[in-house]
């Protein structure tokens, strides 16, 4: 069975640009959940989606916005890039009934400069 | 609020010791989940463990095994006869009971294992 899978692994952008950053759960995982990792701040929870739907948000600037697709597919977009935006973008998916239990990708790392 | 605090930053050992990681969490939730999450240099994170605050009982499960004691708000993890492979950053995480399945994470404990 796959794991998560994220793409592109790597993304250098410039500040004020926008970035698309894409995550393919694992097959019958319906739950999708974003976490950003920085050394100054750790990892922190973004967004998780469920069928669709947003069903929870952290405490992120509007700048980041996320959708999930009929497919479970998710991506996460971030607007007007800033430099503190530098971070390892981690996607996370799970099953419905064992939401506890997430499996991670490796990872977008997203460079602003 | 909710926190997960990791006071050991980083650790070294020689190959066989034992090795605890300390993780001390907030939360004024009754029923909460804490994880122990393993990122090695490749970036994903790798599911450990995950225990039941209303379930006290530790295990063991063969090199690893965790300490919950609910008094002091602790959920330690040691690794017996540590490897090389276990060499990899070590996250402690929080899910309190309503917040889906966001995790509130520590700062993690970089473990080196030499040989």
């Amino acid at each position: 069975k796959a794991g998560v899978t994220q793409t592109p692994r790597y993304l250098i952008k410039t500040r004020g640009q926008q970035v698309t950053l894409s995550c393919s759960p694992i097959s019958g995982h319906r739950s999708v959940s974003w976490y950003q990792q920085t050394p100054g701040q750790g990892l922190q929870f973004l967004f998780e989606y469920f069928s669709e739907t947003q069903r929870n948000k952290g405490n992120f600037p509007g700048r980041f916005s996320g959708r999930q697709f009929s497919n479970s597919r998710s991506e996460m977009n971030v607007s007007t890039l800033e430099l503190g935006d530098s971070a390892l973008y981690l996607c996370a998916s799970s099953l419905r009934d064992r939401p506890e239990k997430l499996f991670f990708g490796s990872g977008t790392q997203l460079s602003v400069l | 609020a909710q926190k997960v605090t990791q006071a050991q930053t980083e650790i070294s050992v020689v190959e066989k010791e034992d090795v605890t990681l300390d993780c001390v969490y907030e939360t004024r939730d009754t029923t909460y989940y804490l994880f122990w999450y393993k990122q090695p240099p490749s970036g994903e994170l790798v599911f450990l463990i995950r225990r039941n605050s209303f379930d006290e009982q530790n295990e063991i499960s063969g090199r690893y095994s965790w300490n919950f004691q609910k008094s002091t708000s602790s959920f330690n993890f040691t690794i017996t006869a540590s490897q090389v492979v276990d060499s990899a950053v070590y996250f402690c995480a929080l899910r309190i009971n309503q917040a889906g399945t966001a995790l509130i994470f520590g700062k993690g404990t970089t473990l080196s294992v030499s040989s």
